[in-house]
């Protein structure tokens, strides 16, 4: 069974500060990493994608990228109280399947 | 605009009635999917479709139906709703060349009593 691991938190972080977001993922042969935002009763919205090892930086938010370590983060620099939702990671591996993990509940104190 | 609409929003029923949430993209896009969320589960997906009469199971086809007759259109089918059906329901569509759903309708809340 192909999975995509995530803590479920909730990661509470005050405002300003960076949250990290983490997930791992089973299946060796994935080749798209993404990150969604879902905030409660709202459908999954996209804001980051990663292909390469590496980082990707996108105004606040960077996506890490570590396919030795089957490992995929999302830092969020200078979080803001509207960033307060779930993050949903998901992996596309090499078929045509997309798997999400249960997604990371984060909260972002004034 | 460009957007994915899903049909009806939210749906009570009965065990055993068929009932059908519908699902529609403007975009042209030939990659569409169902995926069901559950708390602690995430999303899981049902069926997908890569092109018009093309469909595949996904992790949790068991009690779906979906067709797709023509390129816009994506409706799942629940022959006979069972209470373990009673879920938030996504459709999405990507577009070719890129990796992701990118996307989502706007849920339906499927209550099987």
């Amino acid at each position: 069974q192909k999975e995509v691991e995530q803590n479920s938190g909730p990661l509470s972080v005050p405002e300003g500060a960076i949250a990290s977001l983490n997930c791992t993922y089973s299946d060796r042969g994935s080749q798209s990493f993404f990150w969604y935002r879902q905030y409660s009763g709202k459908s999954p919205e996209l804001i980051m994608f990663i292909y390469s090892n590496g980082d990707k930086e996108d105004g606040r938010f960077t996506a890490q990228l570590n396919k030795a370590s089957q490992y995929v983060s999302l830092l969020i620099r200078d979080s803001q109280p509207s960033d307060s939702a779930t993050y949903l990671c998901a992996v596309k591996g090499s078929g045509n399947d997309m798997r999400f993990g249960a997604g990371t509940r984060l909260t972002v104190k004034p | 605009e460009a957007q994915v609409t899903q049909n009806p929003r939210y749906l009570i029923t009965v065990t055993g009635k068929k009932l059908t949430v519908t699902c529609s993209q403007n975009m042209n896009h030939e990659y569409m999917s169902w995926y069901r969320q559950d708390p602690g589960l995430g999303l899981r997906q049902i069926y997908y479709s890569m092109n018009v009469e093309v469909t595949d199971k996904g992790d949790v086809p068991e009690g779906y139906k979906v067709s797709r007759k023509e390129k816009r259109n994506f409706p799942l089918i629940l022959e006979s709703p069972s209470p373990n059906q009673t879920s938030l329901y996504f459709c999405a569509s990507r577009p070719t060349g890129t990796g992701s759903e990118a996307f989502f309708g706007q849920g339906t809340r499927l209550t099987v009593v």
